[in-house]
């Protein structure tokens, strides 16, 4: 596609509930990151795939967060058993390299609000 | 590990002031690229800039500048001439070895008329 699709765009769920995000990266870019972003804040790193395989999973915040990708493409971040905490806009990127993506850098879908009542 | 600061939390200024927005990075590796991203209220990411560790050259984009300077581990962004649609939170950002990219907290810039 043209850009990082990411589904959806707002999700509201009631504690206690699994939820799950989905990254549609840029076709044939390799690396894949999750971030997640709560309010006022910067951008923390959860989780990084290349190809299939995710060689860096410390941002993983607890074991009710975990992720997949699949024939190196469409990634899913699921989180288990939400808590309040876990609200944050989450952001999915893909870059065509490895380290330092392009020369246009990460390229960053519009991410999925994520709202815990 | 690597880290990214961005001291200044929140900068207002009045169009059409000069506004530098500053980054320092602490990192092991010597290989490494450096970014900056632009977050508008709307929300998405606009990449604005890489350096890598090698390329130490000043680079300059119509109002936009970047001072990279290794001694000081910095990576200063300049807005000439600033406008109201600017405004913006600035992220710096960094990638080493491990592909990961960390970001400072990022610079909430408010330019007024």
């Amino acid at each position: 596609g043209a850009g990082v699709s990411q589904s959806p765009s707002n999700k509201v769920t009631e504690k206690g509930k699994d939820v799950e995000l989905r990254c549609d990266p840029i076709s044939g870019h390799t690396a894949l990151y999750w971030y997640r972003q709560s309010l006022g804040q910067g951008l923390e790193f959860l989780i990084y795939f290349q190809g299939n395989s995710a060689p860096d999973k410390s941002g993983l915040p607890s074991d009710r967060f975990s992720a997949e990708r699949t024939g190196g493409s469409v990634s899913t971040l699921t989180i288990q058993r939400t808590q309040q905490e876990d609200s944050a806009v989450y952001l999915c990127a893909s870059s065509s390299s490895g380290q330092g993506g392009s020369n246009y850098g990460y390229t960053f879908g519009s991410g999925t609000r994520l709202t815990v009542v | 590990a690597q880290k990214v600061t961005q001291a200044q939390t929140e900068i207002s200024v009045v169009e059409k002031e000069d506004v530098t927005l500053d980054c320092v990075y602490e990192t092991r590796d010597t290989t490494y690229y450096l970014f900056w991203y632009k977050q508008p209220p709307s929300g998405e990411l606009v990449f604005l800039i890489r350096r890598n560790s090698f390329d130490e050259q000043n680079e300059i984009s119509g109002r936009y500048s970047w001072n990279f300077q290794k001694s000081t581990s910095s990576f200063n962004f300049t807005i000439t001439a600033s406008q109201v649609v600017d405004s913006a939170v600035y992220f710096c950002a960094l990638a080493g070895g491990g592909n990961k990219l960390t970001f400072g907290t990022g610079t909430q810039l408010k330019v007024e008329l």
